[in-house]
């Protein structure tokens, strides 16, 4: 079992659409929590932090479940340009391979 | 300017080639990381260096190498190219280990080995 598991996608939907990526981990001294995206053949880009109160940014939310393990991202009102790739990160720290990547989920918001 | 710059950009090369790929970065981090990212699957960790005195190999480090020349500078070298070494290689950067710091990414390298 991978320490970082994502859903595997690929999302195919709508402009307008609401979508949920989900994201869990295995490790429970992982500290620190992310959201990042990757466009095709360009490196990952930080999207959000997530915080154990949960966070949102515009049209993003982001949720942390720390007894589940379990973290989450949803996107609302989902726009062409959300097509990315989305990676669930997380930060083991005092570890010494501390970041923690998981295999991503890709997007495609439809017009 | 870029904060992680990576060179070269694109490389092609063939079987048995010794290639160094060079990561440069401006954040005054501590912290610097190789990884590999191969169609169809996530960042793999090459090696890490958490200063300039201190060197770990990550979980594929076998076929690799790197060198610490300083706390902005951190390459990664290929002694004898092979095919299954065509990747996008990217190099990063974070601050001290503590809650909440995240990774920055260079541009990324395309590599095709021959």
């Amino acid at each position: 079992r991978k320490e970082v598991e994502q859903d595997p996608g690929p999302f195919n939907v709508p402009e307008g659409a609401t979508v949920a990526f989900n994201c869990t981990y295995s490790n429970s001294a992982s500290q620190s929590f992310f959201w990042y995206r990757q466009d095709c053949r360009k490196e990952p880009k930080l999207l959000m932090s997530v915080y154990s109160s949960g966070n949102e940014d515009g049209r993003f939310t982001a949720q942390l479940n720390r007894a589940s393990q379990y973290i989450s991202l949803l996107i609302r009102d989902s726009k062409l340009s959300d097509s990315a790739t989305y990676l669930c990160v997380v930060n083991r720290v005092n570890y010494g391979q501390n970041f923690v990547f998981g295999p991503g989920t890709r997007l495609s918001v439809l017009p | 300017d870029a904060d992680v710059t990576q060179t070269p950009r694109n490389r092609i090369t063939k079987t048995g080639k010794r290639i160094m790929l060079e990561c440069s970065q401006t954040k005054g981090h501590d912290r610097m990381y190789w990884y590999r990212q191969d169609p169809g699957l996530g960042l793999r960790l090459i090696y890490y260096s958490f200063d300039v005195k201190d060197i770990n190999k990550g979980e594929i480090s076998d076929g690799y190498s790197v060198s610490r020349q300083a706390q902005a500078k951190f390459s990664l070298s290929l002694e004898s190219a092979i095919p299954n070494q065509t990747a996008l290689y990217f190099c990063a950067t974070s601050g001290r280990d503590r809650v909440g710091n995240e990774q920055f990414f260079g541009p990324g390298t395309r590599l095709t080995v021959l």
